[in-house]
């Protein structure tokens, strides 16, 4: 069964930095589109970025271009988020999910930006 | 960017009932190559979202038969043929056929009488 395990949420003033992960097994990794998506407290769900699966090309929602950058090290088996310039509307549970179809999702890890 | 709108918001079911819930996009679904990119999610309380449905109709493996989706072009319908307790929480549509970005319904919130 795939998993996906996010972690690096934590709370963080506006205009600070913060980088996620998120370790994937139990596929080959490395053939796989990766996204994040994220979930603000008690809303819906947004699609944030997406890579492919050799890294070359990345792809992200308006609201982040600019601040956030999506990579991944293939041999590690892991997927990253950069989160910089963070935003009291960038608050929210971020979740990695294998394909751009959302395949399996991992738990996901919070990020709370606020002072 | 290409908007889905869900309906109703709210679906309250009895037990052992059918539910159905409707994803309208703001524009046809149907890829240059053919293919209808839409899927659908749900989250139940406190848990990560888990797809049931993509490509219109194509069920994920583990999922109920009384899980069904259909529709073509912009209008879309997740149907459950009979409602069970585990079936509460949000469920999602989510368009990749015109990517980027992936946009998705606002969620339609399914709790039993």
């Amino acid at each position: 069964e795939v998993q996906l395990v996010e972690s690096g949420g934590d709370l963080v003033q506006p205009g600070g930095s913060l980088r996620l992960s998120c370790a994937a097994s139990e596929f080959t990794f490395s053939a796989h589109w990766m996204t994040w998506i994220r979930q603000a407290p008690g809303k819906g769900l947004e699609w944030v970025a997406s890579i492919e699966p050799d890294g070359s090309e990345e792809f992200y929602v308006d609201s982040v271009k600019g601040r956030f950058t999506i990579s991944r090290d293939n041999a590690r088996n892991s997927l990253y988020l950069q989160m910089n310039s963070l935003r009291a509307e960038d608050t929210a549970l971020y979740y990695c999910a294998q394909g751009l179809w959302l395949d399996s999702w991992g738990q996901g890890t919070l990020v709370t930006v606020s002072s | 960017d290409v908007v889905m709108t869900q309906s109703p918001l709210s679906l309250p079911v009895t037990l052992g009932q059918p539910a159905s819930i409707s994803c309208r996009s703001s524009q046809s679904l149907v890829s240059s190559d053919g293919n209808t990119y839409l899927h659908w999610f749900h989250q139940r309380p406190g848990q990560s979202p888990r797809r049931l449905i993509y490509k219109v109709s194509d069920r994920d493996s583990a999922v109920p038969d009384r899980f069904s989706g259909s529709g073509s072009g912009i209008d879309f319908t997740l149907k459950i043929s009979r409602v069970e307790a585990e079936d509460v929480g949000v469920y999602y549509c989510m368009q990749t056929t015109h990517w980027p970005p992936s946009t998705f319904g606002q969620g339609t919130r399914l709790e039993i009488k």
